[in-house]
């Protein structure tokens, strides 16, 4: 079955450091994949996406890479701050039988913690 | 972009009994989505929402459970019955922007079953 693993452990991040998160998955080959931050009491807000064919995306501080070999994407946050502590989760196209993607597969997301 | 609102944000219901929650989205789409989170779990779609067709639901998840209305192409309501404590859960509306492959979340009801 489809399958994406994020780090479950909470990620302590000294604040100015970069925070790089890992997303792998297993049994996908996914179209694109997609980066949401989620903070407490709320919905998954979008943050990022990358295509198959590309192997680095970039916004502002964010950075993400996908790797198809590894099934694999990592996320980094440059110049962390305190106000990017939340849960961030990896996301791929729900893949079905007989083509189409609709919704999304969501990873169950690592806690970044960015301490001043 | 699309705003989602949803309602209620949080309600606590005793088991047996049924809740509805509303979603509402400043735009017209074709497909809402309905998700849960349970806690410290990932989001999983319960089920796709068409309008004018019955909803598809996902593996482990059936209409009688969770029947869905979409009576409009802004509109969705999705019914969380006979509820049991095992229910308790965030419950997520969204749409898919198939054009920027972006989906947009509403904030999400906070289920308590007591």
């Amino acid at each position: 079955s489809q399958k994406i693993e994020q780090n479950s452990e909470a990620l302590n991040i000294q604040e100015g450091k970069t925070a790089t998160l890992t997303c792998n998955y297993t049994n996908y080959s996914p179209a694109y994949l997609q980066w949401y931050r989620q903070d407490p009491g709320r919905g998954p807000v979008f943050l990022l996406l990358i295509r198959e064919n590309e192997k680095e995306k970039r916004k502002e501080r964010l950075k993400v890479t996908f790797d198809t070999t590894l099934k694999q994407s990592l996320f980094h946050i440059t110049a962390s701050q305190p106000a990017d502590s939340a849960t961030y989760l990896c996301a791929l196209d729900l893949v079905r039988a007989g083509g189409g993607a609709d919704g999304l597969t969501f990873g169950k997301g690592t806690h970044l913690i960015i301490q001043p | 972009s699309a705003v989602i609102s949803q309602k209620p944000s949080r309600d606590i219901c005793q088991r047996g009994t049924s809740l509805t929650i509303q979603c509402q989205v400043d735009s017209q789409v074709t497909m809402m989505f309905w998700y849960r989170q349970q806690p410290g779990q990932s989001l999983t779609l319960i089920a796709t929402a068409n309008q004018g067709s019955e909803a598809t639901y996902e593996s482990g998840f059936v209409i009688d459970k969770f029947p869905i209305s979409r009576p409009n192409l802004t509109f969705s309501t999705l019914t969380v019955s006979n509820m049991s404590p095992e229910d308790s859960s965030i419950y997520l509306c969204s749409v898919f922007n198939r054009g920027t492959t972006e989906a947009f979340f509403g904030q999400g009801t906070r289920l308590t079953v007591v």
